[in-house]
């Protein structure tokens, strides 16, 4: 089973801070997507990276798809009480059908 | 809007017992994936389908079985189910080229006592 390391684990922010959550595996994946997820619902796809070295943003959001396609980061600036959540990247594999690991999950908590 | 519906929000079953998760879309979506939920270990595939009477297994596919018989319906199915199977399972759909959007349902918490 491939795995897919998230850190932190847990994060707890004031209102208007900066954060990065990581992603990291050893294997290679042919892209990356990044999920978030609210108490009591399903997950949510944010982005899709797809080349190596690839920055992707949304509003106060910016993810980046390392050059080895091995590792993620997502980075929110200024962080507020809207962006609480469980944030999951999910790594796709060429040669498989549809075959996605998950990460472990990032719970993110902003305090206002 | 894609609608993943998962039938029950919350489920009490006894050891033992015959689970039934069913899960529907709406959207001709190909593709169908059962997952499970536990802190700390994200989400882990079970079983995944991408056609109609056709399973792949997943990484944690034990314990676990499941049926397509229609394309909007995917449904696992517990054999006899084990307090280790207490968890939040989650659906998705996507459509049939690789490497798409996965629409999730809203999940059903399953406790196992």
């Amino acid at each position: 089973t491939q795995l897919l390391e998230q850190s932190p684990q847990f994060l707890s922010i004031q209102e208007g801070e900066n954060l990065t959550v990581y992603c990291n595996s050893s294997s290679v994946f042919s892209s990356l997507q990044w999920y978030r997820q609210e108490p009591g619902e399903g997950p949510v796809l944010l982005v899709t990276v797809v080349t190596g070295g690839e920055v992707k943003k949304l509003k106060r959001l910016t993810f980046q798809f390392g050059d080895a396609r091995k590792d993620s980061s997502l980075h929110i600036t200024a962080a507020q009480t809207g962006d609480t959540g469980l944030y999951l990247c999910a790594g796709f594999y060429s040669g498989g059908y549809q075959k996605v690991t998950f990460g472990t999950g990032t719970k993110l908590q902003v305090i206002p | 809007d894609v609608k993943v519906t998962q039938s029950s929000r919350y489920l009490v079953k006894r050891t033992g017992e015959k689970v039934f998760l069913e899960c529907v879309q709406d959207m001709d979506h190909e593709n169908m994936f059962w997952y499970r939920q536990d802190p700390g270990l994200g989400l882990r595939l079970i079983y995944f389908s991408y056609d109609v009477k056709m399973k792949e297994k997943g990484d944690i596919p034990e314990g676990y079985s499941v049926s397509r018989e229609k394309k909007e319906r995917f449904s696992l199915i517990l054999e006899s189910a084990s307090t280790n199977q207490t968890s939040m399972y989650l659906c998705a759909s996507s459509p049939g080229s690789k490497q798409n959007i996965q629409y999730f349902g809203a999940g059903t918490r399953l406790s196992v006592l």
